[in-house]
């Protein structure tokens, strides 16, 4: 059963840069493609981006690109994500999730519990 | 990008009563459509993949159906535990987009 923990909320400024992790147990980190997703409060689901096993690259939102990284550490199996030039309209639970394998990559079976960040001066 | 609407955008129901939501895409999407569950505070749940496909685990009174640009989920013998939002996702195109969910409460 793929776990996955994220790391705690953060509250940080605009302007500033944000890094949440992602650590998977119960399978390794190059099973899987982990995917983030993001929930403005009291908005809906936002998908931001992850890995493509069918052609070996991160993709990412247009709406992000330029402004987040998408990461992994397969020596720790974790997954992060970076985000910069944060404003308010930032602030969100960012989430990471995986389908059970590569080959169903789109299907998003197992999820991190989120990880709040809030954007205020 | 695919724009996907859902309807209604809440609904109150009973113990016992069958609920249905609907999903519409803004072009074509086949049957590439999930559909989530997601209580107050956690995190979404799969419950129907591949437009119709339950999800391992996920109690039969959930059902999901359609093809093309309309989608219709239900739950039959709606239960306490199944109070939360609903979400489509389709993905048949990147990027991935969700619906904007169904809040669905007990009356």
């Amino acid at each position: 059963q793929v776990q996955l923990v994220q790391s705690g909320a953060e509250v940080t400024k605009p302007g500033a840069s944000v890094k949440v992790s992602c650590k998977v147990s119960g399978c390794t980190l190059t099973d899987l493609a982990v995917h983030w997703v993001r929930q403005a409060p009291g908005k809906g689901l936002e998908w931001m981006g992850g890995f493509d096993p069918e052609d070996a690259e991160t993709i990412y939102a247009q709406k992000f690109q330029g402004r987040v990284t998408m990461t992994e550490d397969p020596s720790t199996d974790t997954a992060s994500m970076e985000l910069s030039s944060l404003t308010s309209e930032d602030t969100a639970v960012y989430f990471c999730a995986t389908a059970k394998n590569r080959n169903t990559w789109y299907s998003f079976n197992s999820w991190g519990q989120g990880t709040l960040v809030t954007v205020s001066s | 990008d695919i724009q996907m609407t859902q309807s209604p955008s809440s609904l109150s129901a009973s113990v016992g009563d069958r609920v249905t939501i609907t999903c519409q895409a803004s072009q074509d999407i086949s049957n590439f459509l999930h559909w989530y569950h997601q209580k107050p505070g956690k995190a979404p749940k799969l419950l129907i993949f591949d437009g119709s496909n339950l999800e391992t685990g996920v109690p039969s009174r959930f059902s999901g159906s359609g093809a093309g640009t309309e989608f219709t989920f239900t739950i039959t013998n709606l239960q306490p535990e199944d109070v939360g939002t609903y979400h489509c996702q389709q993905y048949n195109n990147l990027p991935f987009t969700f619906g904007p969910g169904t809040k669905v409460d007990i009356k």
